[in-house]
C-alpha cells in the first residue's frame, strides 16, 4: 500500500499569501497519478487537481500543482478567504487507492 | 450535472450490517464510469472502500474486502454499499463518489456524504 504523509499538518497564512502544500508518497506513483482535493467543513470534498498539474473543471487558474515520483507540490498563489480549508492528495497509480491525512490551511 | 445522493439509517447496532444506497441524476450509470464509496471517520482523513462498474467489474480495499459488498441497480440508477459485523471503528461519514475513469481512479463527482454512527 502506497503511504502519503502530507505537510505540514496546519498551515496559518493570511489572504493574499502564497500557499505550498507537501505530499510525499512511500514509493513512486508513476505517471504522475496523483490527484488533490480541497474539503470545506460540513462539506464533501471536491476536486481540484489530477494527474498532479491538471487542473480540474472550474478550478482558478490560483491553483497549481507539480512534482513527481515521490515528492508533490500544490500551491495557491493567492489566498482567497474560500481557500482555507482541508487538503488532501490521493494517489491513484494502484490498489488500494490511498489519501494522505489532510492538510488544514487556516487564517492567520 | 451529475449529482449524488446518499440515503441509508444513520444509526446501526453493533455486529449488524451497514446498508447505504447513492441515486444517481443526470447520467445513467448502465452508460459507463465506476461508481465509488469513501469514508471519513469524524475528524479523520479519508478511506477508499470500493467501486463498481455496471459491467460486474468491482474492487474493493483489502482491508475491508472480507466485509463488505457493492451492488448496482441499473433500473434505479442506484449503487449500494452493505459492510457487515460493524463495530465503532466503522463510525463514520459515508460518501459516495464517481471515479473518473477506470485507470485514472480519482473522483470527481461527491454526493453531500452522511454520518453513520455505530452504537447500541
Amino acid at each position: 500500500e502506497i503511504v502519503l504523509t502530507q505537510s505540514p499538518g496546519t498551515l496559518s497564512l493570511s489572504p493574499g499569501e502564497r500557499a505550498t502544500l507537501s505530499c510525499r508518497a512511500s514509493q513512486s506513483v508513476s505517471s504522475n497519478y496523483l490527484a488533490w482535493y480541497q474539503q470545506r467543513p460540513g462539506q464533501a470534498p471536491r476536486l481540484l487537481m489530477y494527474g498532479a498539474s491538471n487542473r480540474a473543471d472550474d478550478i482558478p487558474d490560483r491553483f497549481s500543482g507539480s512534482g513527481s515520483g515521490t515528492d508533490f507540490t500544490l500551491t495557491i498563489s493567492r489566498l482567497e478567504p474560500e481557500d482555507f480549508a482541508v487538503y488532501y492528495c490521493q494517489q491513484y497509480v494502484t490498489s488500494p487507492y490511498t489519501f494522505g491525512q489532510g492538510t488544514k490551511l487556516e487564517i492567520k | 450535472q451529475v449529482q449524488l445522493q446518499e440515503s441509508g439509517p444513520g444509526l446501526v447496532k453493533p455486529s449488524e450490517t451497514l446498508s447505504r444506497s447513492c441515486t444517481v441524476s443526470g447520467y445513467s450509470i448502465s452508460s459507463g464510469y465506476q461508481w465509488g464509496w469513501i469514508r471519513q471517520a469524524p475528524g479523520k482523513g479519508l478511506e477508499w472502500i470500493g467501486s463498481i462498474h455496471y459491467s460486474g467489474n468491482i474492487r474493493y480495499n483489502p482491508s475491508l474486502k472480507s466485509r463488505v459488498t457493492i451492488s448496482l441497480d441499473s433500473s434505479k440508477n442506484q449503487f449500494s454499499l452493505k459492510l457487515s459485523s460493524v463495530t465503532a471503528a466503522d463510525t463514520a461519514v459515508y460518501y459516495c463518489a464517481r471515479v473518473f475513469s477506470g485507470i485514472a481512479y480519482f473522483f470527481d463527482y461527491w454526493g453531500q456524504g452522511t454520518l453513520v454512527t455505530v452504537s447500541s
